[in-house]
């Protein structure tokens, strides 16, 4: 059962610019959202999380945009750098729909120098 | 401070043998889950265990498939017998306490499995 869509599948960026991922949910029982980003070869690791009662996070160039109405979220990493270049996971999780992450398929950002 | 550690890294194996993966979480760290992250998707849980006991193996396909969490600290995920769609790398990681919600979680590195 697929409870999150991610989109695009892969993106390449110049640097400098900005990337855009986004996410959409389904179980109205998620209350937690967190971006993985994860290197060839590594385990994911945790970007930044948001929960629903933001619309917004910032955490330096890293921004997560939540749109509760929708079931819609977003990462948006400003002024990309070619070390930014991996595969980033969107997931959610609610205490009533099971205490685990489920991940999106990932998207794989390129910044190319 | 170590992260989660996962042995081994890589394993080749013939279709119907056994195989098993061993995890060491960080230290203090009561939840353990085990994810499959089949080649170009996004992890899916297999089992999360809360000290030593398994809290949601749903997703675990019970019959080839089988985990244990002695003293509440290390894992063991084993198959047995291995098929070829087994081929994936095999995700431990930890966190703090509780759910999922209640904080990050830490990923080792993975064991990759080809299964021929």
């Amino acid at each position: 059962q697929q409870q999150v869509k991610q989109s695009p599948q892969s993106l390449i960026v110049q640097k400098g610019g900005i990337s855009i991922i986004n996410c959409a949910y389904e179980n109205t029982a998620f209350d937690y959202f967190p971006w993985y980003q994860q290197f060839p070869g590594k385990g994911p690791a945790l970007l930044i999380a948001i929960r629903p009662d933001v619309s917004e996070k910032k955490e330096g160039r890293f921004t997560i945009s939540f749109n509760k109405s929708a079931k819609q979220f977003s990462l948006h990493i400003m002024d990309s750098q070619p070390g930014d270049s991996a595969t980033y996971f969107c997931a959610a999780s609610g205490e009533t729909s099971g205490s685990w992450l489920t991940f999106g398929e990932g998207t794989q950002l390129t910044v190319n120098p | 401070e170590a992260g989660v550690v996962q042995s081994p890294r890589y394993k080749i194996i013939e279709k119907k043998q056994p195989v098993a993966f061993w995890c060491n979480p960080i230290s203090g760290h009561n939840t353990l889950y085990w994810y499959r992250q089949n080649l170009g998707q996004g992890p899916e849980l297999l089992i999360r265990y809360e000290n030593e006991e398994a809290v949601d193996d749903s997703q675990l396909p019970k019959d080839r498939f089988s985990a244990e969490r002695l003293k509440g600290v290390d894992s063991t995920l084993k198959i047995q017998p291995a098929e070829l769609g087994d081929s994936a790398v095999y995700l431990c990681a930890s966190s703090l306490i509780g759910g999922a919600g209640d904080g990050e979680l830490f990923f080792g590195e993975g064991s990759r499995l080809t299964v021929l």
